[in-house]
């Protein structure tokens, strides 16, 4: 079955990148996706990536994917203590239809 | 362009009674999916809906279901709460159609407490 794995817990210093790690097994995964949620509120979407594609940047962030391990990660550069949250990774499970599967979430905790 | 929007934001329920919630999607947007966030459980997905039909549906018991207007608005109704069904219950709205998939945005949720 699909399946998505997170580490569950992080924790930074303000100023340095981090790197979220994920691990998913569906291998038609169309779109991967990384959300914010912080406490309280709903999924923030804050990039995305096309299954055909291996690196994506948006400012600060940056998504790679290895689909032969199937391995996503996120980096965040120069993390910010406003950059505490959970974040979690997702896969488009896509037939007539679409339905994301989510990882755990790993808790992102910076340091000043 | 407006977000999401559900309502309402929270609920306070007791077992036995049902309830309805509302998702009005980003305008222009026809697909609306319903998740269910628990602690235990994570993120879960309920359904999803396009043009006024069921497209996909999560593995729920048949007390969770939904419907779709004309306008995209969605309604998620659960009949006979039980106390497991307390959860943040969100709405993700996307283009959907035919040409394939597409960004998933997500709105604040609903906070359904059963006592």
């Amino acid at each position: 079955g699909e399946d998505v794995e997170q580490s569950l817990f992080l924790s930074v210093r303000e100023g340095d990148s981090s790197v979220i790690n994920c691990t998913y097994t569906d291998s038609s995964s169309t779109y991967l996706y990384w959300y914010k949620q912080e406490p309280g509120a709903g999924l923030q979407l804050l990039t995305y990536i096309f299954s055909n594609m291996d690196m994506k940047q948006d400012q600060r962030l940056t998504v790679l994917l290895n689909k032969k391990d199937k391995h996503l990660s996120l980096r965040i550069a120069d993390t910010q203590t406003g950059d505490s949250a959970i974040y979690f990774c997702a896969v488009l499970i896509y037939n007539q239809g679409g339905k994301l599967i989510f990882g755990q979430g790993t808790e992102l905790s910076v340091k000043p | 362009k407006a977000g999401v929007t559900q309502t309402p934001r929270y609920l306070i329920k007791t077992r036995g009674q049902q309830v309805t919630l509302s998702c009005s999607p980003i305008s222009g947007h026809r697909s609306v999916s319903w998740y269910q966030q628990t602690p235990g459980q994570g993120l879960q997905f309920l359904f999803e809906y396009f043009s006024e039909t069921q497209r996909n549906k999560g593995n729920f018991p048949g007390r969770f279901s939904g419907r779709q207007f004309s306008n995209s608005r969605s309604e998620m109704n659960v009949s006979t709460l039980e106390l497991g069904d307390s959860a943040l219950y969100l709405c993700a709205s996307s283009l959907g159609g035919t040409g394939g998939p597409s960004e998933q945005y997500f709105g604040p949720g609903t906070r359904l407490t059963v006592t």
